[in-house]
């Protein structure tokens, strides 16, 4: 069971060079989100995708953006690196339902970026 | 405003002793919270939900609505428990997404 897969594991980039994050799933889930989670500050939201075809603005939006590809991805964008985009990104995908019933997000294994 | 507090950044106690990680909610309705633990490098997991009213790995948690509160208790920690918490409200609307606390860090000391 792969779940929620990102690529890479471990990044180091210096300022102003661009990147992606990868991200897929293969559960079915329509939703899919990037948090960026930092000592401290726990887990903030920058992009989250309700389905294929459709991204919002999370929490902390700014120098990043995303695509949803199709169903199964949801890729970030870094286009020009800074120090402050220092942290451990997660990709997580989760199928929303009504309030109170199954809306368990699954997490990927992390993304660790060094804007150096 | 949807907000989840929890305000232990640190929780070190010792092996076999009582373990509460607090964590309070705002929120204006009815709440849906969840309890997620990160072990060292791994990713996020689901520990419970209040809908399920379940004990995952000995801990409970019980939504107190009077407090807006929704601590996670375990009455004797383990060395495994050491770990990362979150606690997570969904939020409103038709996405309801997920609005995570700052976390706590257990430490449980041999």
């Amino acid at each position: 069971n792969a779940g929620v897969t990102q690529t890479p594991k471990f990044q180091v980039l210096k300022t102003g060079q661009s990147m992606t994050l990868q991200c897929a799933q293969d559960m079915n889930h329509n939703s899919m989100y990037w948090y960026r989670q930092d000592p401290g500050m726990g887990l903030r939201l920058i992009y989250y995708s309700a389905s294929e075809g459709t991204t919002d603005k999370g929490e902390v939006p700014n120098g990043y953006n995303v695509s949803r590809l199709n169903k199964r991805e949801f890729s970030l964008r870094l286009e020009s690196a800074a120090p402050s985009q220092t942290s451990v990104y997660f990709c997580a995908s989760r199928s929303p339902g009504a309030r109170f019933t199954n809306t368990e997000a699954f997490f990927g294994q992390g993304t660790r970026l060094t804007v150096v | 405003a949807q907000r989840v507090t929890q305000p232990e950044k640190l929780l070190s106690v010792f092996k076999g002793a009582p373990v509460e990680l607090k964590c309070n909610y705002s929120y204006s309705g009815s709440p849906e919270l969840f309890w997620y633990v990160q072990y060292s490098r791994q990713r996020l997991q689901l520990l419970l939900r209040h809908i399920s009213r379940e004990s995952i790995k000995g801990f409970t948690a019980d939504l107190n609505k009077g407090e807006t509160s929704f601590h996670l208790k375990k009455p004797f920690a383990q060395e495994e428990d050491s770990a990362m918490y979150y606690c997570a409200l969904r939020g409103g609307g038709s996405q309801g997404n997920l609005i995570f606390g700052k976390g706590t860090k257990l430490s449980v000391k041999p």
